[in-house]
């Protein structure tokens, strides 16, 4: 079984500035996928942004990219020029290749990111 | 219907009571998730459909909750003799197939609270 690990309950940071949220995982699996979803508090849950872990270059999505790096099973998500529609929970997740998508996504508890004015 | 829509929105219930909750995904997807995010804490895996069919049902939580779906189109996950630890917020997703790996697209969830 995998686990997902955010170690960082809390972040609160000033609009425009650069901010890093962390994640850990654990898996014996060498193919699998990593993704970072934002959930507002209307629940809704979006995904921000995907990593196979298959590919070395890490994925980039406009303001948002990610630093992966497979050997410390580190998946760490970067926000750029955060801006106040950033603030929400923002969950990382993983997805085994082998289980195709019957596994379903293993969430880590979420970080509760607040952009201040 | 551009989105996975769920309903209720909210549902309070009094412990015992039964308690169904719906998902209709978005059309032509033939996968289904069902998610259970308890409060402070991320989402919990329950169980998934292929079309109208669930392989493995050993992510629910008791022999209390049970799912259907029907064709590839609406699923209700059913509770019953609720508990106060049922008490979470339920989200259900779609995807193209389960048969590979795709992006999954989330409802706005049912908030589920038990007296």
């Amino acid at each position: 079984a995998q686990t997902v690990t955010q170690s960082q309950p809390e972040m609160s940071v000033q609009e425009a500035e650069t901010v890093t949220l962390s994640c850990t995982y654990d898996t014996s699996e060498n193919n699998y996928y990593l993704f970072w979803y934002k959930q507002p508090p209307s629940r809704q849950m979006i995904l921000v942004i995907r990593q196979e872990a298959y590919k070395q270059q890490n994925a980039t999505e406009n303001r948002f990219s990610v630093n992966f790096q497979k050997a410390a099973k580190s998946f760490s998500l970067k926000i750029s020029d955060s801006q106040l529609g950033d603030t929400a929970m923002y969950f990382c997740a993983f997805m085994g290749y082998s289980g195709g998508g019957a596994d379903g996504l293993t969430f880590g508890k979420g970080t509760h990111l607040i952009i201040q004015p | 219907g551009a989105g996975v829509s769920q309903s209720p929105s909210n549902k309070v219930t009094e412990k015992g009571k039964d308690v169904e909750l719906r998902c209709d995904p978005i059309s032509g997807h033939t996968a289904l998730y069902w998610y259970r995010q308890r409060l402070g804490q991320g989402l919990e895996f329950l169980i998934y459909f292929q079309g109208n069919s669930a392989p493995d049902k050993s992510g629910l939580p008791s022999d209390r909750f049970s799912a259907e779906r029907t064709g590839e189109s609406v699923s209700t996950l059913t509770i019953q003799r609720t508990q106060q630890e049922d008490s979470a917020v339920y989200l259900c997703a779609s995807s193209f197939s389960a048969m590979e790996i795709y992006e999954q697209y989330f409802g706005p969830g049912t908030r589920l609270t038990v007296t």
